[in-house]
C-alpha cells in the first residue's frame, strides 16, 4: 500500500463547477498535510495546508481533514480553466522535516 | 527576493557520463531538499540538509546518487554514471527552520535526459 494515495484523473469538471480532489494516507501518525499546485513543466507551489482536523478555506479553495479515516480532500469552488493543473497531496509526521507525495490527480476545467 | 535556483535547466547527456545538478536555495533558510519526478513513481525525496548537514538520505537509490551542500547558498546532486532510467525532472526546494508548517518552495527542476 502506498504511503499516500490519490486517484490520478484526469477529473473533469465544467467552469463554475466544484472540483472535488481526494487523498488518502497510510500512516496514522502524520500530522501535516498539504496540497501542492503543478502546472505542466512547472515546479510545485504551495496552495494549503492543513493540520486540524475540520475544513479550512482560503478564497475559493476547502481543505478538509478527517484524521480517523485518514483522508484529507481539496474543494476548488467555482473551478476557472486556470485551475486546470496537476494537485498533489503531501503529507508530514510530527517531528519530520521530510513530506511524502502522492502521484497527483490531474485536474482539467473546461470553458 | 529570488526563489530556489537550479542549473541547468535541461540535460541531455549519454549512458555512463557523469551529471551535475545545481541548486542555490531560498538565501535563510535552513533547509534544502533533493526531489525525483517521474510519470510512474510520481515526487520522490532523495535526500534532505538541514544547517549543510545531510539528515535523511534514504531516498537516494544507489550509490551511483551523491549530494553534497558545501554551504549554506549551493549544493549539487551528482550522479556517476548515469543510467537511462535515471531520467527524470529534479527538482531542489528549501525551507526556513523547523515547525510543522514550514512550506517548502521548489526551485524550476533540473529535467534529466539520460540517452
Amino acid at each position: 500500500q502506498k504511503e499516500v494515495e490519490q486517484n490520478s484523473g484526469p477529473l473533469s469538471v465544467p467552469e463554475g463547477a466544484i472540483a472535488s480532489l481526494n487523498c488518502t494516507y497510510s500512516d496514522r501518525v502524520s500530522q501535516s498535510f498539504f496540497w501542492y499546485r503543478q502546472y505542466s513543466g512547472k515546479s510545485p507551489e504551495l496552495i494549503m495546508s492543513i493540520y486540524s482536523n475540520g475544513d479550512k478555506e482560503d478564497g475559493r479553495f476547502t481543505a478538509q481533514l478527517n484524521k480517523a479515516s485518514q483522508y484529507v480532500s481539496l474543494l476548488i469552488r467555482d473551478s476557472q480553466p486556470s485551475d486546470s493543473a496537476t494537485y498533489l497531496c503531501a503529507v508530514k509526521n510530527t517531528g519530520f522535516q521530510k513530506l511524502v507525495f502522492g502521484t497527483g490527480t490531474r485536474l482539467l476545467v473546461s470553458p | 527576493d529570488a526563489g530556489v535556483i537550479q542549473s541547468p535547466r535541461h540535460e541531455v547527456t549519454e549512458m555512463g557520463q557523469e551529471v551535475t545538478l545545481r541548486c542555490k536555495p531560498i538565501s535563510g533558510h535552513d533547509y534544502l531538499f533533493w526531489y525525483r519526478q517521474t510519470m510512474m513513481r510520481g515526487l520522490e525525496l532523495l535526500i534532505y540538509f538541514n544547517n549543510n548537514v545531510p539528515i535523511d538520505d534514504s531516498g537516494m537509490p544507489e550509490d551511483r546518487f551523491s549530494a553534497k551542500m558545501p554551504n549554506a547558498s549551493f549544493s549539487t546532486l551528482k550522479i556517476q554514471p548515469s543510467e537511462p532510467r535515471d531520467s527524470a525532472v529534479y527538482f531542489c526546494a528549501s525551507s526556513e527552520l523547523a515547525g510543522e508548517y514550514n512550506e517548502q518552495f521548489f526551485g524550476p527542476g533540473t529535467r534529466l535526459t539520460v540517452l
